[in-house]
This record gives structure tokens, sequence and C-alpha cells, in this order.
């Protein structure tokens, strides 16, 4: 089945430390995305790559950084320097063309 | 500043009844519209999408109404049933663009 992977669904992280949160899509899509969900914030653009071996900052990108080397993969890594980090995350992909955005489940990470 | 409002952060609603969710916009350059479907826990489905040539799209229950002039968008699900109690956003996409915007979201319950 066509889809979004993101893997681990939850994940604890000692302050300090990196995290990185892994998304895979087989649904052929050029471009992917990273949201961050908080409660009554909606869903706000951390990074998004249009093309292998390139992305762009979102709008709220600090603290975070991301890779694109294969179509199929759009890892964040979430580092000691996102102050805030506790979050649900979301991984996302579409076409250049547009059109609705098929995300994954999400990955829940907590900072203890 | 919020690109896209959706002002009424939770609807109550009697099974049956009609529910109407609304999504307010600043930039008339917006020329796509979508709602997704959230589930704690999970991410967001797409529901249904409107481009700016309309003003009026239906898929089944869902029908989403759009009023360039006073760049306002609503959902409406008639029937309502238990199975739509869900936060709903309300994204936006900029002309020449295919990047959604999304709103702080309104979270539905349905009643039975």
């Amino acid at each position: 089945d066509g889809g979004i992977t993101q893997s681990p669904k939850y994940l604890f992280r000692k302050e300090g430390q990196n995290v990185t949160l892994s998304c895979e899509q087989n649904l052929n899509h050029d471009a992917m995305y990273w949201y961050r969900q908080d409660p009554g914030q909606g869903l706000r653009l951390i990074y998004y790559s249009q093309i292998v071996n390139d992305f762009q900052k979102g709008d709220i990108a600090e603290g975070y950084s991301v890779s694109r080397e294969k179509k199929e993969s759009f890892p964040l890594t979430v580092t000691s320097a996102q102050k805030n980090p506790t979050a649900f995350y979301l991984c996302a992909s579409n076409n250049q063309g547009g059109g609705e955005l098929f995300f994954g489940e999400g990955s829940r990470l907590t900072v203890l | 500043d919020q690109q896209v409002k959706q002002n009424s952060p939770s609807l109550s609603v009697q099974e049956g009844r009609i529910s109407i969710l609304n999504c307010d916009y600043t930039n008339s350059m917006f020329d796509y519209f979508l709602w997704y479907k959230k589930y704690p826990a999970e991410g967001p489905t797409f529901l249904i999408s409107i481009s700016s040539i309309k003003d009026k799209n239906e898929d089944g229950r869902f029908t989403v109404f759009l009023n360039k002039s006073a760049k306002h968008l609503s959902l409406h699900i008639v029937p309502s049933q238990p199975g739509d109690s869900a936060v709903y956003f309300c994204a936006v996409i900029h002309v020449g663009s295919y990047i959604p915007t999304f709103g702080r979201g309104t979270s539905l319950i349905v009643h039975p």
C-alpha cells in the first residue's frame, strides 16, 4: 500500500540530546514537508523539500535540521537548540503540481 | 500574523443536524482551499477542496463554500454523525505555490 511512514510513533528524550524522526514515502511524490502541531496552534511548517538534495526553511525552522538524500526519505533532526521540542510532528508529501497533502501518522516527542 | 483564521476553537452539534465550520483568510492571492480532518494521535486526512474559480464543491455529506469577496470559506456537514467528531483544519495555497498554510483548527463534537 502506498503511503507515508513515520517512526517512531512515540519518543522520549532528555534535555540536551538530539533526536532524529524518520519519514519515508512510497507515493513517488516530489515534495515532502515537516509540520509541528501544538495545542491551539494548528500545523506549523518546519522545513520542506521540493527535490532531492534541496530543502527550504519553513516558518519555525530554528533548532531543527533536515536532509533529502533520497526522494523517498526526509528525516528531521530535533537538536538541543530547539527550546520547546515537546510536540506532535507530522510528515507530509505531495506532487510539485500541488493539491492535497498526504500525511503520516505522526511522531510524538516528549522531552523529559 | 495569521493568514488563515479559524475563529471557533470548538463546535458542538447534535447528531443529524448540520455542522458549519468557518475559515477566513487575508490574502486574495490564495487560489486553492482545502479541508482536513484529524483524529487525536493521527495524521490529518484530506476531506475536500475547492479552487478559486468555483464557489461550491460537494462530496457526499460534505460541502465547501467559497466567498472570495469576503475571503471566507465554510465546510458544511449534513447530516452530522458522531464519527465526524474530530479537529478540522482549513488550509490555503497561494497562487504559484503548492505549500498549504493551515489554520489553527476547530474541534467538532457531534453528540449522539
